[in-house]
């Protein structure tokens, strides 16, 4: 593995599911976050770690959860799948929860919900 | 409130020069991020200004006034390979990134 991996690439998924969404980091670093981006807007942050152990809620953190189990993985869970958290999910790292901290990205998953 | 903006698209002709402007509004800022993403990918880093000026990378510079809330992103000698979207994002008081819409750079020949 090098840098963020995340799985799955793409998936449809019906109105109610579970579903988790798996990202990966081999770079050590401490914070780890998810993002949605939808047309027209901005990323919008979903839920961050600043280190193993630790989350925190974004801006838009409804009808998802996270863990931090280890400094590696930082799975992204939703509960019960909705038609508008279609979009595109990535996560992303850095090596530090503050200051300066270029954020490495994953290359996404595609999620359509119906 | 916060707020970020910059231009949804822009248009240039390879090997041109091109600027694309974001500005933006918080009470707290750690500093401004641009990232380059291109159709289908991931956003990857172009450039961090925290103090106010010009830095300069290659083709790419990007400058910054704190006290105008204004950030520029200047391509030089335009390649087919710059087409992409352009991110501004600043770092708000909690070292949070607010992120703008993108700019989507299109290349003409």
């Amino acid at each position: 593995i090098a840098g963020i991996t995340q799985a799955p690439t793409s998936q449809i998924l019906a109105a109610g599911r579970r579903m988790t969404l798996r990202c990966t980091q081999d770079m050590r670093h401490n914070a780890m976050y998810w993002y949605r981006q939808d047309l027209g807007l901005g990323l919008r942050l979903i839920h961050y770690s600043n280190t193993a152990g630790t989350t925190g809620k974004g801006e838009v953190p409804d009808g998802y959860s996270v863990s931090r189990a280890n400094t590696d993985d930082f799975p992204l869970t939703l509960a019960s799948a909705v038609p508008s958290q279609t979009s595109v999910y990535f996560c992303a790292s850095s090596d530090g929860g503050g200051e300066y901290n270029e954020q490495f990205f994953g290359p996404g998953t595609r999620l359509t919900v119906l | 409130g916060q707020n970020i903006d910059q231009p949804t698209e822009m248009t240039a002709t390879e090997g041109a020069i091109v600027q694309i402007n974001c500005t933006y509004q918080t009470s707290g800022f750690n500093g401004l991020f641009w990232y380059q993403q291109h159709a289908g990918e991931a956003p990857t880093f172009l450039s961090y200004n925290v103090l106010d000026g010009l830095e300069e990378k290659g083709r790419f510079s990007s400058f910054l006034s704190r006290s105008k809330g204004y950030s520029y992103l200047l391509l030089k000698e335009l390649q087919m390979k710059d087409s992409a979207s352009y991110l501004c994002a600043f770092m708000d008081s909690n070292y949070q990134l607010i992120w703008g819409a993108g700019t989507k750079l299109i290349i003409k020949p």
